[in-house]
């Protein structure tokens, strides 16, 4: 099914441990985001990539680092993971169309991270 | 202040009630974005909206640019209308595609 895929679904870090969230699209978007999603709070941009070889930061990047390997993946790394990171993580992508408007925004179904 | 104001935070209906979720923004915006989060937490695009109304089903959308304020209706209500909806908008103190987010509106439909 077209869409956007998150891997892992599920993680436990103990506090330290570095890991990378993996996302992929197959709709040949050139936009992609990380969000994060607390209680009471909305979700908050990591980092984006609005085309191929670019990313830049978002509202919360602090701990975090991105990879866009390819026009497919984005990739979202811990590199030293801290309980106030502990949140589901959100891949989504979409597409620019006319008027500066963007379109297709389609979201993974969502990592949940503990770290402990 | 937050960007993105939604009302109600909850909200709890009986089945076939009239819903409507409320948002306000306090920038200016290319557009707005209604997206449902079920209990799994899976989150889908309902609608994207520049001006006007839109439909889809049962539910409505609408937007006011002068005002700064969003509608979404559900009519005829029923139990697996119950999710948590999301309001975004695009552009605003931000640039381009990234989205700012309301925090949410918690629907509990009861049969």
């Amino acid at each position: 099914n077209a869409g956007v895929t998150q891997t892992p679904k599920f993680q436990v870090l103990k506090t330290g441990q570095s890991m990378t969230l993996q996302c992929a699209q197959d709709m040949n978007h050139n936009s992609m985001y990380w969000y994060r999603q607390d209680p009471g709070m909305g979700l908050r941009l990591i980092y984006y990539s609005a085309s191929e070889g670019t990313t830049d930061k978002g509202e919360v990047p602090n701990g975090y680092n991105v990879s866009r390997l390819n026009k497919r993946e984005f990739s979202l790394r811990l590199e030293s993971a801290a309980p106030s990171q502990t949140s589901v993580y959100f891949c989504a992508s979409s597409e620019a169309g006319p008027g500066d408007l963007y379109y297709g925004y389609t979201f993974g179904s969502g990592t949940r991270l503990t770290v402990v | 202040k937050n960007e993105v104001e939604q009302s109600p935070q909850n909200l709890t209906a009986q089945e076939g009630e009239f819903i409507t979720i409320n948002c306000s923004y306090s920038v200016g915006i290319s557009a707005l974005h209604w997206l449902q989060q079920h209990p799994g937490g899976g989150i889908v695009s309902l609608f994207m909206l520049s001006s006007g109304k839109k439909k889809h089903g049962r539910l409505i959308a609408t937007i006011n640019i002068q005002e700064k304020h969003s509608s979404l209706h559900i009519t005829a209500s029923h139990p697996r209308d119950s999710a948590v909806y999301i309001c975004a908008v695009e552009g605003g103190e931000t640039s381009g595609s990234r989205l700012t987010f309301g925090e949410g509106t918690q629907l509990t439909v009861n049969p």
